[in-house]
């Protein structure tokens, strides 16, 4: 069974500009969620998808967004770059036990 | 106050050792508590995965929970080195929505 795949692994943007970052979840899972991790913050949540309606919402601001597709593939958007959007962002399925499954990541480098 | 603490470490230990790591947490409608481990560039993985209080073993690997001092705890017996990684607590209640600590680093030196 493929696990969640996020494309792409690095990316490097300068300030200002915007990013969108793909996520596809485990075959059958309908919740697909969003994460922001640093060293100082670890973990932050962004946002939930389930069967393409944003269902939570993390304290981010609106230059981060997210939509999910009726194939349960997940993208999120950062627009108008900043450095400190600097982070590997992690998605994560869910079926229908409580526990996620994560992709490794995108790792952002914003200069 | 955050909702879920964690001590970042890192911690140190040589092999064979056992390793207690720690979560406190301050939302009594916590649930279901998880254990993570996350390799370096790599997304964290479901390691332990218990509902409300008491033990529960999976070979090296034992989660508790205590309710009544939110407070939950991973042992892992005769450590390893392949065991250093980040370990992360996290926990949900019923609005779904996943709360995490910020990670212990732990180095199992052979």
């Amino acid at each position: 069974k493929a696990g969640v795949t996020q494309t792409p692994r690095y990316l490097i943007k300068t300030r200002g500009q915007q990013v969108t970052l793909s996520c596809s979840p485990i075959s059958g899972h309908r919740s697909v969620s969003w994460y922001q991790q640093t060293p100082g913050q670890g973990l932050q949540f962004l946002f939930e998808y389930f069967s393409e309606t944003q269902r939570n919402k993390g304290n981010f601001p609106g230059r981060f967004s997210g939509r999910q597709f009726s194939n349960s593939r997940s993208e999120m958007n950062v627009s108008t770059l900043e450095l400190g959007d600097s982070a590997l962002y992690l998605c994560a399925s869910r079926g229908t036990n409580y526990g996620y499954t994560f992709g490794s990541g995108t790792r952002l480098t914003v200069v | 106050q955050k909702e879920v603490e964690q001590d970042p470490g890192p911690l140190s230990v040589p092999e064979g050792a056992i390793v207690s790591l720690n979560c406190t947490y301050s939302n009594s409608a916590f649930q279901y508590f998880m254990w993570y481990r996350q390799y370096s560039r790599k997304g964290p993985e479901l390691l332990m995965y218990t509902y409300s209080s008491g033990n529960k073993e999976d070979g090296r690997f034992t989660a508790q929970v205590d309710k009544s001092s939110k407070y939950i705890s991973l042992f892992i017996r005769d450590s390893q080195p392949s065991d250093s990684a980040t370990y992360l607590c996290a926990m949900i209640h019923t609005g779904n929505q996943f709360y995490f600590g910020t990670g212990t680093s732990l180095t199992v030196i052979p």
